[in-house]
Protein backbone atom coordinates (compact mmCIF):
# COMPACT_ATOMS: atom_id res chain seq x y z
CA UNK A 1 0.00 0.00 0.00
CA UNK A 2 1.42 3.21 -1.52
CA UNK A 3 0.66 5.59 1.53
CA UNK A 4 2.12 8.75 -0.22
CA UNK A 5 1.62 8.74 -4.44
CA UNK A 6 4.07 11.27 -6.53
CA UNK A 7 3.26 11.93 -10.06
CA UNK A 8 5.09 12.85 -12.44
CA UNK A 9 7.46 9.87 -12.50
CA UNK A 10 9.65 12.42 -14.95
CA UNK A 11 9.25 15.80 -15.75
CA UNK A 12 11.15 18.17 -18.89
CA UNK A 13 10.69 21.82 -18.20
CA UNK A 14 12.34 24.43 -20.81
CA UNK A 15 14.40 27.23 -18.88
CA UNK A 16 12.56 30.12 -16.88
CA UNK A 17 9.43 27.62 -16.85
CA UNK A 18 7.02 26.50 -14.18
CA UNK A 19 7.93 22.98 -12.71
CA UNK A 20 4.55 21.47 -10.80
CA UNK A 21 4.96 18.40 -9.44
CA UNK A 22 2.12 16.56 -7.09
CA UNK A 23 1.27 14.66 -4.62
CA UNK A 24 -1.36 12.67 -2.92
CA UNK A 25 -2.08 11.11 0.59
CA UNK A 26 -4.04 9.13 2.08
CA UNK A 27 -3.25 9.33 6.02
CA UNK A 28 -5.22 11.77 7.95
CA UNK A 29 -2.94 12.01 10.57
CA UNK A 30 -0.03 12.83 8.44
CA UNK A 31 1.12 16.59 9.99
CA UNK A 32 4.24 17.25 8.14
CA UNK A 33 5.15 17.35 4.43
CA UNK A 34 8.72 17.88 2.79
CA UNK A 35 10.23 17.88 -0.16
CA UNK A 36 13.85 16.30 -1.32
CA UNK A 37 15.65 17.56 -3.51
CA UNK A 38 18.52 14.59 -4.44
CA UNK A 39 21.30 14.97 -7.15
CA UNK A 40 23.55 12.20 -8.68
CA UNK A 41 25.59 10.78 -6.05
CA UNK A 42 24.15 12.79 -2.93
CA UNK A 43 21.41 12.26 -0.34
CA UNK A 44 18.32 13.91 -0.01
CA UNK A 45 18.43 17.37 1.44
CA UNK A 46 15.44 19.17 2.61
CA UNK A 47 14.10 22.07 -0.08
CA UNK A 48 10.92 23.03 1.96
CA UNK A 49 8.40 21.78 3.97
CA UNK A 50 4.47 22.27 5.45
CA UNK A 51 1.95 21.74 8.09
CA UNK A 52 -1.71 21.13 7.47
CA UNK A 53 -2.58 24.45 9.25
CA UNK A 54 -1.37 26.90 6.17
CA UNK A 55 -2.17 26.36 2.36
CA UNK A 56 0.57 27.86 1.09
CA UNK A 57 4.52 28.29 1.89
CA UNK A 58 6.75 30.24 -0.42
CA UNK A 59 10.65 29.63 -0.28
CA UNK A 60 12.67 31.81 -3.19
CA UNK A 61 11.56 30.44 -6.49
CA UNK A 62 10.10 26.92 -4.36
CA UNK A 63 6.63 27.06 -3.21
CA UNK A 64 4.50 23.92 -1.53
CA UNK A 65 0.76 24.09 -2.12
CA UNK A 66 -1.62 21.95 0.15
CA UNK A 67 -5.23 21.06 -0.29
CA UNK A 68 -5.86 19.06 3.29
CA UNK A 69 -9.97 18.55 2.09
CA UNK A 70 -8.25 16.75 -1.09
CA UNK A 71 -5.23 15.16 0.74
CA UNK A 72 -2.72 16.69 -1.93
CA UNK A 73 0.02 18.86 -2.30
CA UNK A 74 2.58 19.77 -4.80
CA UNK A 75 5.70 22.06 -5.59
CA UNK A 76 6.08 24.69 -7.55
CA UNK A 77 9.53 25.48 -8.56
CA UNK A 78 9.21 28.62 -10.11
CA UNK A 79 11.79 30.13 -12.91
CA UNK A 80 13.22 27.00 -13.31
CA UNK A 81 17.11 26.49 -14.24
CA UNK A 82 19.37 23.87 -15.25
CA UNK A 83 20.77 23.40 -11.93
CA UNK A 84 17.27 22.61 -10.51
CA UNK A 85 17.87 19.14 -12.75
CA UNK A 86 17.72 16.30 -9.83
CA UNK A 87 15.13 14.19 -8.62
CA UNK A 88 12.69 15.00 -5.74
CA UNK A 89 10.90 13.28 -3.15
CA UNK A 90 7.50 14.48 -1.60
CA UNK A 91 7.68 12.62 1.62
CA UNK A 92 5.04 12.71 4.80
CA UNK A 93 5.02 11.82 8.13
CA UNK A 94 2.92 11.89 11.68
CA UNK A 95 5.71 14.10 13.71
CA UNK A 96 5.32 11.87 16.47
CA UNK A 97 7.86 9.53 18.15
CA UNK A 98 7.66 6.09 16.31
CA UNK A 99 6.94 7.06 13.47
CA UNK A 100 9.43 8.43 10.26
CA UNK A 101 9.21 10.33 6.91
CA UNK A 102 7.35 7.99 4.25
CA UNK A 103 8.18 8.80 0.66
CA UNK A 104 7.17 9.28 -2.70
CA UNK A 105 8.51 7.57 -5.17
CA UNK A 106 10.42 10.84 -6.79
CA UNK A 107 10.20 12.61 -9.93
CA UNK A 108 13.22 13.13 -12.12
CA UNK A 109 13.40 16.75 -13.41
CA UNK A 110 15.35 18.19 -16.60
CA UNK A 111 15.53 21.40 -16.84
CA UNK A 112 16.35 22.20 -20.03
CA UNK A 113 18.49 25.40 -21.20
CA UNK B 1 32.01 20.02 8.77
CA UNK B 2 29.53 17.51 7.31
CA UNK B 3 26.69 17.30 9.34
CA UNK B 4 25.52 13.49 8.61
CA UNK B 5 28.58 11.44 7.62
CA UNK B 6 28.62 7.96 6.78
CA UNK B 7 31.50 5.20 6.03
CA UNK B 8 32.36 3.71 3.53
CA UNK B 9 30.70 5.76 0.49
CA UNK B 10 31.00 2.58 -1.74
CA UNK B 11 31.17 -1.07 -0.59
CA UNK B 12 31.75 -4.03 -3.09
CA UNK B 13 31.54 -7.26 -1.60
CA UNK B 14 31.08 -10.95 -2.14
CA UNK B 15 27.28 -12.64 -1.40
CA UNK B 16 27.93 -14.17 2.00
CA UNK B 17 29.91 -11.78 3.18
CA UNK B 18 29.16 -9.72 6.38
CA UNK B 19 29.90 -5.86 6.44
CA UNK B 20 28.82 -3.00 8.29
CA UNK B 21 28.23 0.90 7.59
CA UNK B 22 29.35 3.63 9.72
CA UNK B 23 26.88 6.52 10.87
CA UNK B 24 28.02 9.94 12.37
CA UNK B 25 25.74 13.11 13.21
CA UNK B 26 27.34 16.21 15.01
CA UNK B 27 24.07 18.25 14.83
CA UNK B 28 23.32 17.57 18.19
CA UNK B 29 19.92 14.95 16.95
CA UNK B 30 18.12 12.82 19.14
CA UNK B 31 16.98 10.67 16.36
CA UNK B 32 18.56 8.82 13.54
CA UNK B 33 16.87 6.20 10.72
CA UNK B 34 18.45 3.85 8.11
CA UNK B 35 16.75 4.09 4.87
CA UNK B 36 17.05 2.05 1.81
CA UNK B 37 17.39 3.58 -1.54
CA UNK B 38 16.38 1.05 -4.25
CA UNK B 39 17.60 0.96 -7.67
CA UNK B 40 14.34 2.55 -8.70
CA UNK B 41 15.08 5.44 -6.26
CA UNK B 42 12.77 4.42 -3.91
CA UNK B 43 13.33 5.58 -0.33
CA UNK B 44 11.76 3.11 2.20
CA UNK B 45 12.92 3.39 6.03
CA UNK B 46 14.43 0.41 7.80
CA UNK B 47 15.03 1.74 11.12
CA UNK B 48 15.43 4.41 13.72
CA UNK B 49 16.72 5.32 16.93
CA UNK B 50 16.04 7.68 19.80
CA UNK B 51 18.61 8.07 21.83
CA UNK B 52 19.87 4.78 21.58
CA UNK B 53 16.84 3.10 21.49
CA UNK B 54 15.26 1.20 18.73
CA UNK B 55 11.79 2.97 17.84
CA UNK B 56 11.59 1.73 14.19
CA UNK B 57 11.96 -1.48 13.13
CA UNK B 58 10.16 -2.01 9.72
CA UNK B 59 9.89 -5.56 7.97
CA UNK B 60 13.70 -6.28 7.00
CA UNK B 61 15.81 -9.24 7.19
CA UNK B 62 17.12 -10.78 10.35
CA UNK B 63 20.81 -10.20 8.29
CA UNK B 64 20.06 -6.75 9.35
CA UNK B 65 21.28 -5.34 13.00
CA UNK B 66 21.21 -1.47 13.42
CA UNK B 67 23.43 -0.81 16.64
CA UNK B 68 23.19 2.86 18.20
CA UNK B 69 26.38 2.82 20.83
CA UNK B 70 25.69 6.41 21.86
CA UNK B 71 23.05 9.64 20.41
CA UNK B 72 25.41 10.31 17.89
CA UNK B 73 26.16 7.49 16.10
CA UNK B 74 23.98 4.57 14.22
CA UNK B 75 25.93 1.86 12.38
CA UNK B 76 24.26 -0.70 10.57
CA UNK B 77 25.48 -4.55 10.40
CA UNK B 78 24.55 -6.78 7.74
CA UNK B 79 25.22 -10.37 7.66
CA UNK B 80 25.77 -13.10 5.01
CA UNK B 81 25.18 -10.47 2.66
CA UNK B 82 22.59 -11.57 -0.78
CA UNK B 83 22.18 -10.28 -4.43
CA UNK B 84 19.47 -8.09 -3.21
CA UNK B 85 21.06 -5.96 -0.56
CA UNK B 86 22.71 -3.95 -3.51
CA UNK B 87 21.25 -0.38 -2.80
CA UNK B 88 22.29 2.83 -1.41
CA UNK B 89 21.86 3.37 2.07
CA UNK B 90 21.02 6.40 3.74
CA UNK B 91 21.92 7.66 7.32
CA UNK B 92 19.39 10.79 8.37
CA UNK B 93 18.88 12.69 11.81
CA UNK B 94 16.51 14.71 12.89
CA UNK B 95 15.91 16.95 16.38
CA UNK B 96 12.26 15.99 16.37
CA UNK B 97 9.90 13.38 15.92
CA UNK B 98 8.82 11.55 13.32
CA UNK B 99 11.87 12.58 10.52
CA UNK B 100 10.79 16.68 11.00
CA UNK B 101 13.52 18.30 9.41
CA UNK B 102 15.83 15.17 8.56
CA UNK B 103 19.30 15.74 7.13
CA UNK B 104 20.58 12.68 5.21
CA UNK B 105 23.98 11.66 4.82
CA UNK B 106 25.86 11.62 1.66
CA UNK B 107 24.81 7.56 1.11
CA UNK B 108 26.73 4.33 0.66
CA UNK B 109 26.52 2.65 -2.33
CA UNK B 110 26.12 -1.28 -1.62
CA UNK B 111 27.08 -4.15 -4.32
CA UNK B 112 26.77 -7.41 -3.82
CA UNK B 113 28.43 -9.67 -6.68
Amino acid sequence: QQQVKQSPQSLIVQKGGISIINCAYENTAFDYFPWYQQFPGKGPALLIAIRPDVSEKKEGRFTISFNKSAKQFSLHIMDSQPGDSATYFCAASRGQAGTALIFGKGTTLSVSS
Amino acid sequence: DTAVSQTPKYLVTQMGNDKSIKCEQNLGHDTMYWYKQDSKKFLKIMFSYNNKELIINETVPNRFSPKSPDKAHLNLHINSLELGDSAVYFCASSQEAGGTEAFFGQGTRLTVV
